[in-house]
């Protein structure tokens, strides 16, 4: 167990509905990075957040946009849902010293968008 | 060119033998590479990392790494039926903490 958890486990919405999903980094860990993970592919890079500032972006559309908490804590939302957007999305938790940190994965929501 | 590539497999080895995975990157600024094991339907779990030329062990596991040829690899020796997995390489570029994965390789050894 790497002490990071996502919430909830399991999400269903239809296509233009909007959606929250929650992580709680490992104690000590100051940086979360979101990650969608589509069948059979490696995880994308979505965001990162760094003290509560967003800290390097993949490519992905504002409509995907977080948040991170004083205690680290991180939201990832999705507006205007698209099919294509079913995925496992992943939330990793490191302590950023100055690049390359190892992350440590939480166990993912998986979304379908219907 | 993708930042990462791994042939997707499937791989498949006897129990007991050396099980080699293998990535490439194309930058050649990337400074750590990482393996995370990934099981059907569960998040990636991280077995080793790398940051510099050479191998480095940790149990079964061999990491090695070769900066010229650009590649990474992850050696499994004595291969056991709960290695059975898809192997994700990451890489780190080293400006910002973003990884680049592979679609990983999937990974079975036969009892």
């Amino acid at each position: 167990e790497t002490g990071v958890t996502q919430s909830p486990t399991h999400l269903i919405k239809t296509r233009g509905q909007q959606v929250t999903l929650r992580c709680s980094s490992q104690s000590g860990h100051n940086t979360v990075s979101w990650y969608q993970q589509a069948l059979g592919q490696g995880p994308q890079f979505i965001f990162q957040y760094y003290r509560e500032e967003e800290n390097g972006r993949g490519n992905f559309p504002p409509r995907f946009s977080g948040l991170q908490f004083p205690n680290y804590s991180s939201e990832l939302n999705v507006n205007a849902l698209e099919l294509d957007d079913s995925a496992l999305y992943l939330c990793a938790s490191s302590f950023q010293t100055g690049g390359g940190e190892t992350q440590y994965f939480g166990p993912g929501t998986r979304l379908l968008v219907l | 060119q993708k930042e990462v590539e791994q042939n997707s497999g499937p791989l498949s080895v006897p129990e007991g033998a050396i099980a080699s995975l293998n990535c490439t990157y194309s930058d050649r600024g990337s400074q750590s590479f990482f393996w995370y094991r990934q099981y059907s339907g569960k998040s990636p779990e991280l077995i080793m990392f790398i940051y510099s030329n050479g191998d480095k062990e940790d149990g079964r596991f061999t990491a090695q790494f070769n900066k010229a040829s650009q590649y990474v690899s992850l050696l499994i020796r004595d291969s056991q039926p709960s290695d059975s997995a898809t192997y994700l390489c990451a890489v780190n570029k080293g400006t910002g903490n973003q990884f680049y994965f592979g679609t990983g390789t999937s990974l079975t050894v036969i009892p």
